[in-house]
């Protein structure tokens, strides 16, 4: 069985610029979560998504959105970047009341 | 969900058990307490989750005290592959919530 995919695996972008980030969870698996880890947050929960709604949020700002499609797979997108938003991002997938959260390995932003 | 406290870091020799101690004193009759871990610069990993009885998989085994205020996780016969930052989150059972809390977590480094 794949693992969740996320790509790419790396990304540079200058200030300013918009990026989108894709997520490809395990299949069958229709909840996805996004999470951003930085040295000084740690790992801190953006957003997450269950048949295609925002089932839960977390505190940040209105640029970091997401969707997610039919087939379950999601994107995020970071609107308007600035230097504080170099990352690591993480996709996290789950099947429905499942304990365990499956991570992907991560999409590395560097903002210049 | 309830805050966690974990060592920042700790060692371990190749071969001996890793105890990692967490205390979650404000924990709730519902909450569960899960471990995670992240080898470095990969997506965390899943390792084993509990309520009030012991624990154990392939992985490791969880030891919750009676109180459910603490718990340890044991790496039986710890490898250098097990080098980590170990995560103790305390959280419901998901149900329409998939967030996870990290904290910053312990250090785990295995020595040959």
């Amino acid at each position: 069985k794949a693992g969740v995919t996320q790509t790419p695996r790396y990304l540079i972008k200058t200030r300013g610029q918009q990026v989108t980030l894709s997520c490809s969870p395990i299949s069958g698996h229709r909840s996805v979560s996004w999470y951003q880890q930085t040295p000084g947050q740690g790992l801190q929960f953006l957003f997450e998504y269950f048949s295609e709604t925002q089932r839960n949020k977390g505190n940040f700002p209105g640029r970091f959105s997401g969707r997610q499609f039919s087939n379950s797979r999601s994107e995020m997108n970071v609107s308007t970047l600035e230097l504080g938003d170099s990352a690591l991002y993480l996709c996290a997938s789950s099947s429905s009341y499942a304990i365990e959260q499956f991570f992907g390995p991560g999409t590395r932003l560097t903002v210049l | 969900d309830a805050k966690t406290t974990q060592p920042t870091s700790m060692d371990c020799a190749e071969g001996r058990a890793a105890n990692l101690p967490c205390n979650h004193s404000t924990i709730s009759g519902n909450e569960y307490v899960y471990w995670y871990r992240q080898i470095h610069s990969q997506g965390p990993q899943y390792i084993i989750h509990g309520l009030k009885n012991n624990e154990t998989n392939e992985m490791a085994s969880l030891i919750i005290t009676e109180d459910r205020k603490s718990s340890t996780l044991i790496l039986p016969h710890a490898t250098l592959r097990d080098t980590a930052v170990y995560y103790c989150i305390v959280r419901v059972a998901p149900g329409s919530n998939y967030k996870l809390t990290f904290g910053k977590g312990t250090l785990l480094t295995v020595n040959p």
